[in-house]
């Protein structure tokens, strides 16, 4: 069974600070992807990184997708409150398991002003 | 508007009385899928589908049904509820399989 471990679970942080969020697995994935969710409401996907190795940058938010796709890190520059919420990482599986995905387990982020 | 549209939004039922979520998508997508969301267990996926006709188990797909008859829909069946699957449901879609890209507001199922 894959998995995928994401830390911390959660950070509560000062507008201005920098962080990142790890997201962890034994397993190799073809794909992972990074989603933001808010109380109440479906993830909305902030990135898709596909190659080992790889980096993304959304404006103050920059992936890394690791050499080996075993692992991802987001880092938040300067966040402000409007950060604030769930990030979540999924892996889509490899080969005959494409198409199944695996969720973490989310980070919950606290920006206070 | 691109968008997930999800029916109902909240149920509340009981046990072993039959029930469908709806779940509809208007960008011609052909990877569908369904999650539940659980505190302490996050997000896991139940059923995905490739293509029309074309549907797979999840991580825990034990008591529900699915199919895709047409692109746009991907219905999610549970024949007899029980009190454990009371969760927060999510349909997604995306252009690309295993990329969830869109996802709908979800359905709150309470199961008594």
């Amino acid at each position: 069974t894959q998995l995928l471990e994401q830390s911390p679970q959660f950070l509560s942080i000062q507008e201005g600070e920098n962080l990142t969020v790890y997201c962890n697995s034994s397993s190799v994935f073809s794909s992972l992807q990074w989603y933001r969710q808010e109380p109440g409401e479906g993830p909305v996907l902030l990135v898709t990184v596909v190659t080992g190795g790889e980096v993304k940058k959304l404006k103050r938010l920059t992936f890394q997708f690791g050499d080996a796709r075993k692992d991802s890190s987001l880092h938040i520059t300067a966040a402000q409150p409007g950060d604030t919420g769930l990030y979540l990482c999924a892996g889509e599986g490899y080969g005959g398991s494409q198409g199944n995905l695996i969720f973490g387990k989310g980070t919950k982020l606290s920006v206070k002003p | 508007e691109a968008q997930v549209t999800q029916n109902p939004r909240y149920l509340i039922t009981v046990t072993g009385k039959k029930l469908t979520v709806t779940c509809s998508q208007n960008m011609n997508h052909e990877y569908m899928s369904w999650y539940r969301q659980d505190p302490g267990l996050g997000l896991r996926q139940i059923y995905y589908s490739m293509n029309v006709e074309v549907t797979d188990k999840g991580d825990v797909p034990e008591g529900y049904k699915v199919s895709r008859k047409e692109k746009r829909n991907f219905p999610l069946i549970l024949e007899s509820p029980s009190p454990n699957q009371t969760s927060l449901y999510f349909c997604a879609s995306s252009r690309d399989r295993g990329r969830p890209q869109h996802f709908g507001d979800g359905t709150r199922l309470s199961i008594l």
